[in-house]
């Protein structure tokens, strides 16, 4: 079974540009969470859909917007980039929200640079 | 609110037992995680316990858990080289009503010297 895949997996952008990035989550995972890791700020929690329902959303601005598909991918979009946007973006998949636990699957991310 | 420390760095000899620990804040936890990252790879989930546990043993890992004092701790039995990679506790709030929105630690550095 393919794991959860992100696209691309390196990215470099400008500041004042716009960027889309892409997850397919597990097979028949319905559910799929964005985090954004930082050396500053560690690991923190975007957002996350299901059944294309935004479901939760963290603490960001309104720059960071996204979107769940009927297959269940989900893409995350941030505009008008400033260098602080610079991270890992994680996407994880899971069954459902309230699936156990243990179902929650990382990818590998996305590395993204803001020049 | 929510808020998950740790210690950022640990050093062990191969072999030995390592043991890393996580205090956090939220009283109203549910389940606290443990997940291991090695470089330029995404998160694995290593182990988990439901806040209503003590511990929680799972093959050469033992997590315990002292909600008194809103402290985890992960302990790798025999801890090898290929142990070496950052690990991250994590909790979910009660509130969220699933497992999908964590809020991590801020790691710690595992390193295992020969």
């Amino acid at each position: 079974k393919a794991g959860v895949t992100q696209t691309p997996r390196y990215l470099i952008k400008t500041r004042g540009q716009q960027v889309t990035l892409s997850c397919s989550p597990i097979s028949g995972h319905r559910s799929v969470s964005w985090y954004q890791q930082t050396p500053g700020q560690g690991l923190q929690f975007l957002f996350e859909y299901f059944s294309e329902t935004q479901r939760n959303k963290g603490n960001f601005p309104g720059r960071f917007s996204g979107r769940q598909f009927s297959n269940s991918r989900s893409e995350m979009n941030v505009s008008t980039l400033e260098l602080g946007d610079s991270a890992l973006y994680l996407c994880a998949s899971s069954l459902s929200p309230s699936d156990s636990v243990d179902t929650q699957y990382f990818g590998p991310g996305t590395r993204l640079t803001v020049l | 609110g929510e808020d998950v420390e740790q210690s950022l760095f640990l050093s062990v000899r191969e072999g030995d037992s390592s043991v890393i620990n996580c205090t956090y804040t939220d009283s109203s936890s549910t389940y606290l995680y443990w997940y291991k990252q090695e470089p330029g790879a995404g998160l694995q989930l290593l182990t988990y316990i439901f806040s209503n546990m003590d511990m929680k043993q799972d093959q050469r890992l033992t997590v315990l858990l002292n909600k008194k004092d809103k402290h985890l701790s992960l302990r790798i039995a025999d801890t090898q080289t290929g142990d070496s990679a950052i690990y991250f506790c994590a909790e979910t709030p009660a509130f969220t009503g699933g497992g999908n929105k964590l809020t991590f630690g801020t790691g710690t550095q595992l390193k295992v010297e020969l």
